[in-house]
């Protein structure tokens, strides 16, 4: 069984560009979420797919968009890169909407210049 | 609005020397609450999940412990490589799986 995969690992942008993240979730589950995590900060919930729909939705502007696709993976997207969009990106994955628990990526350490 | 506080920001133990990690919520209806390990530059591990007070979990010198209003990560003769920053977060009744974190834990272990 493979668990949460992610890719890039690292990425450098410029303020004003585009990104796109992937996701690859562990075998069986059909839910990811999106997390951003600050230095030294907490992650903090970007939003959340279930079967290839939204779920659910933090408090980032609609410059943060998503995708998930049948086979349950999924694309964070980030339109006009700002500086403080320099984060660790996690994806986390769970079997469904009735088990709770999320299991996490290894994240994508995105750096805006 | 769901919140999680953790202290210390951050502990220096020897090895062997036990000590606690304290995780206070305020949430509407708790779904769960969950205690990661996360290693510089890595993701989350998944450690523990709580689902109602009085609840108690172990995984090998770790313990969690939940109350209405807190929970507690004990960690037993701790070694060098228990040091990590510990996650804590919950999950409240909003109808998706939406994880509120505090700014965990810093744990040094020193042999």
């Amino acid at each position: 069984e493979t668990g949460v995969t992610q890719s890039p690992t690292h990425l450098i942008k410029t303020r004003g560009q585009q990104v796109t993240l992937r996701c690859s979730s562990q075998s069986g589950h059909n839910t990811v979420s999106w997390y951003q995590q600050a230095l030294g900060q907490g992650p903090q919930f970007i939003f959340q797919y279930y079967r290839e729909e939204e779920n659910g939705r933090g408090n980032f502007p609609p410059r943060f968009s998503g995708l998930q696709f049948p086979n349950y993976s999924s694309e964070l997207n980030v339109n006009a890169l700002e500086l403080d969009d320099s984060a660790l990106y996690l994806c986390a994955s769970s079997p469904g909407l009735q088990q709770e628990t999320q299991y996490f990526g290894p994240g994508t350490r995105l750096l805006v210049l | 609005e769901d919140q999680v506080t953790q202290s210390p920001e951050a502990l220096r133990l020897q090895e062997g020397e036990s000590s606690s990690l304290n995780c206070s919520y305020t949430v509407s209806g708790l779904r769960g609450l969950f205690w990661y390990r996360q290693d510089p530059g890595k993701g989350p591990e998944f450690l523990f999940t709580l689902y109602s007070a009085g609840e108690e979990k172990e995984k090998e010198r770790l313990k969690a412990t939940l109350t209405k209003k807190e929970s507690f990560l004990h960690i037993t003769a701790p070694k060098p490589e228990d040091s990590a920053t510990y996650l804590c977060a919950v999950q409240g009744n909003t109808g998706f799986q939406k994880l509120v974190f505090g700014t965990g834990t810093r744990l040094l272990v020193s042999p």
